[in-house]
């Protein structure tokens, strides 16, 4: 079973921030918080990953609770071409372990 | 840099016949991974590997085969195609990093059982 919980899906309006939520409430203190998203019969694509400090890049921004139960992806300025399958996914540090992708939230972004 | 590529890209198989689909990666990544996508779901992970020589099973490993004997290739073999495994396959690579893992994806391979 998947380790995360994420909505099936969401919409928001161009060039307004996007915040997908995901729930991972049995996450260890070696597992690590990863986002991929995966644009229409494409390649999924990594987008962001972070243990317990908020991180940002120069696609998103991570937010990640002080308890480490969940977490908030953040598109700050959502265009057209956000429209994906975004996945949450948990991952040890230990990487010899099976990886589970989950159902990932279907982002609509509308014009 | 080509990153991760997949070979074929299309393939429509009758029931019973085997192929190899091939990852490829110049990255001089450790772990390699084979997926499959089915319609309205998320990714599944059929086999990984975490160095040459080495493979081990994932979610859905059944009717597959894999092979890792040079550290940037990743065979993915089917013996005996099914219906059931028409799919898209994904296969991707990681470096591995005190710093976590980051997984680049191929551009994927969608099969065709009839």
């Amino acid at each position: 079973d998947a380790k995360t919980t994420q909505p099936t899906s969401m919409d928001c309006a161009e060039g307004r921030a996007a915040n997908l939520p995901c729930n991972h409430s049995t996450i260890s203190g070696n597992e690590y918080v990863y986002w991929y998203r995966q644009i229409h019969s494409q390649g999924p694509q990594y987008i962001i990953h972070g243990l317990k400090n908020n991180e940002t890049n120069e696609m998103a921004s991570l937010i990640i609770t002080e308890d480490r139960k969940s977490s908030t992806l953040i598109l700050p300025h959502a265009t057209l071409r956000d429209t994906a399958v975004y996945y949450c996914i948990v991952r040890p540090r230990n990487r010899d372990d099976k990886i589970i992708f989950g159902k990932g939230t279907r982002l609509h972004i509308l014009p | 840099n080509a990153g991760v590529t997949q070979t074929p890209k299309f393939r429509v198989l009758k029931t019973g016949q085997s192929m190899t689909l091939l990852c490829a990666q110049d990255m001089n990544h450790e772990y390699m991974y084979w997926y499959r996508q089915d319609p309205g779901m998320g990714l599944r992970l059929i086999h990984y590997s975490v160095g040459e020589g080495t493979t081990a099973k994932g979610e859905v490993p059944d009717g597959y085969n894999v092979s890792r004997l040079k550290k940037q290739n990743f065979l993915l073999g089917l013996e005996s195609a099914a219906p059931s495994q028409t799919s898209v396959y994904f296969c991707a690579s990681s470096y591995a990093s005190l710093l976590g893992d980051t997984q680049y994806f191929g551009p994927g391979t969608r099969l065709t059982v009839l």
